[in-house]
């Protein structure tokens, strides 16, 4: 069974670094590439973009490149997603999900959900 | 780049049948087949309903139907059951840098 697992919800003070992670079993995780999904309270799904952790190619949505960054460990199939200087603007659910090809970009299993909370 | 556009809510009574329009433009939705359709419970992970415009995966019920015509995608719910009370989002490959884009979700009442 294809599982992703998530790291569990965060609570972060502006100017604070994060970095969440999102371990995937029950599949070749290398060989898939894996989506992250903003949520913001209350609001619709936001693709961030895709790594694949095979080779750690990335694609960013331009509306996130330089804001987060991606990465990925394949020898413990686990993926992450980093801030560097959180925002408010951060405090959101996010979501990995297993997109199983980059140029048909459907996402067939998800993680349970990381809530992140960026308050003073 | 803007979201697809979904109405932000559709309801309907046990046993009908309702649809969800989800309007893009030539360079995603009518350019493409490349169209997915979520399901959101409340407080939980989407789910993956629609792939690839049509195509269910495996355990997703025959009541869910995608189709498309010209810029606009629909999904197509049959037998309309309590269980279906959800948030639904339409997804689509988009030839911009943006890759990806979601509609605003629409959320379902049975009545």
């Amino acid at each position: 069974e294809v599982q992703l697992v998530q790291s569990g919800a965060e609570s972060k003070k502006p100017g604070e670094s994060l970095k969440i992670s999102c371990q995937g079993s029950g599949y070749n995780f290398a060989a898939n590439w894996i989506a992250w999904v903003r949520q913001m309270p209350g609001k619709g799904l936001e693709w961030m973009g895709v790594i694949y952790p095979g080779d750690s190619n990335i694609k960013y949505n331009p509306s996130f490149q330089g804001q987060v960054t991606f990465s990925a460990d394949r020898a413990i199939s686990t993926a992450y997603l980093q801030w560097r200087s959180l925002k408010a603007s951060d405090s959101a659910m996010y979501y990995c999900a297993r997109q199983p090809f980059y140029g048909d970009p459907y996402s067939d299993s998800w993680g349970q959900g990381t809530l992140v909370t960026v308050s003073s | 780049q803007s979201a697809l556009t979904q109405p932000a809510s559709v309801s309907g009574s046990p046993g009908q049948s309702i649809t969800i329009p989800c309007t893009g433009s030539s360079g995603d939705i009518g350019g493409y087949n490349y169209v997915s359709w979520y399901q959101q419970q409340s407080g939980k992970a989407p789910q993956l309903l629609i792939f690839d415009l049509n195509k269910r995966p495996s355990g997703v019920s025959d009541r869910f139907s995608g189709s498309k015509s010209d810029n606009t995608a629909s999904l197509t719910i049959s037998g309309l059951q309590a269980a279906d009370e959800a948030t639904y989002y339409c997804s689509s490959y988009t030839n911009t840098r943006t890759f990806v884009l979601f509609g605003g979700g629409t959320k379902v009442t049975v009545l």
